[in-house]
């Protein structure tokens, strides 16, 4: 199997405060990590691609300093939303992408996902 | 446990219609999701159920059967564009996301 955990599952802060996040891949090593966030309208927004041991990717409009991305392992990345604030309160989903086979192919698999509270 | 099961792949004709099935078994029921995604791209919402029946979007339609545990996206008028994989997920009473494996979808001409 290919499972994907995220921890904490929700996690309530107080404005100003840094929440982080962890994705792990437990049972394969993931070549690329990828962080979403789900918007109230359902759709997922790609916040950032990140490989091990190298910079993440941030998309466009996304605050890298804001939200720092550490991928120390082929298991393990995490996102670290900084001085969070009330709009910052939303549903944060990682996946994790692990190589198929010979073809060069990578399927992606999907973190539960983390519900972050901002007051 | 929470399980999510859809066909790992399907194959479909240009211009017919696939129904692409998903069932599931888990710990309470907040909503259930589509998405689909190209290789190498971000997925994309196609829609999400919460009430039992259908909700029809242009070509794309989705079922929801609470009861049953049971939804199906139905695709009509297929275009090779459509050559996706089609995520379903459920989320559970705990507000986390449970994921199907993803259904592989191949058009032929």
């Amino acid at each position: 199997g290919a499972v994907v955990s995220q921890h904490p599952s929700w996690v309530i802060c107080k404005s100003g405060t840094s929440v982080k996040i962890e994705c792990r891949s437990l049972d394969f090593q993931a070549t690329t990590m990828f962080w979403y966030r789900q918007f109230p309208k359902q759709s997922l927004m790609l916040m950032a691609t990140s490989n091990e041991g190298s910079k993440a990717t941030y998309e466009q409009g996304v605050e890298k300093d804001k939200f720092l991305i550490n991928h120390a392992s082929l298991t393990l990345s995490t996102l670290t939303v900084t001085s969070a604030h009330p709009e910052d309160s939303s549903f944060y989903i990682c996946s994790a992408s692990k190589r198929i086979g010979t073809s060069g192919s990578d399927e992606q698999f999907f973190g539960p996902g983390t519900r972050l509270t901002v007051l | 446990g929470q399980n999510i099961d859809q066909p790992t792949e399907m194959t479909a004709t240009e211009g017919a219609i696939v129904q692409i099935n998903c069932t599931y078994q888990t710990s309470g029921f907040n909503g259930l999701f589509w998405y689909q995604q190209h290789a190498g791209e971000a997925p994309t919402f196609l829609s999400y159920n919460v009430l039992d029946g259908l909700e029809e979007k242009g070509r794309f339609s989705s079922f929801l059967s609470r009861s049953k545990g049971y939804s199906y996206l139905l695709l009509k008028e297929l275009q090779m564009k459509d050559s996706a994989s089609y995520l379903c997920a459920v989320r559970d009473s705990n507000y986390q996301l449970i994921w199907g494996a993803g259904t592989k979808l191949i058009i032929k001409p």
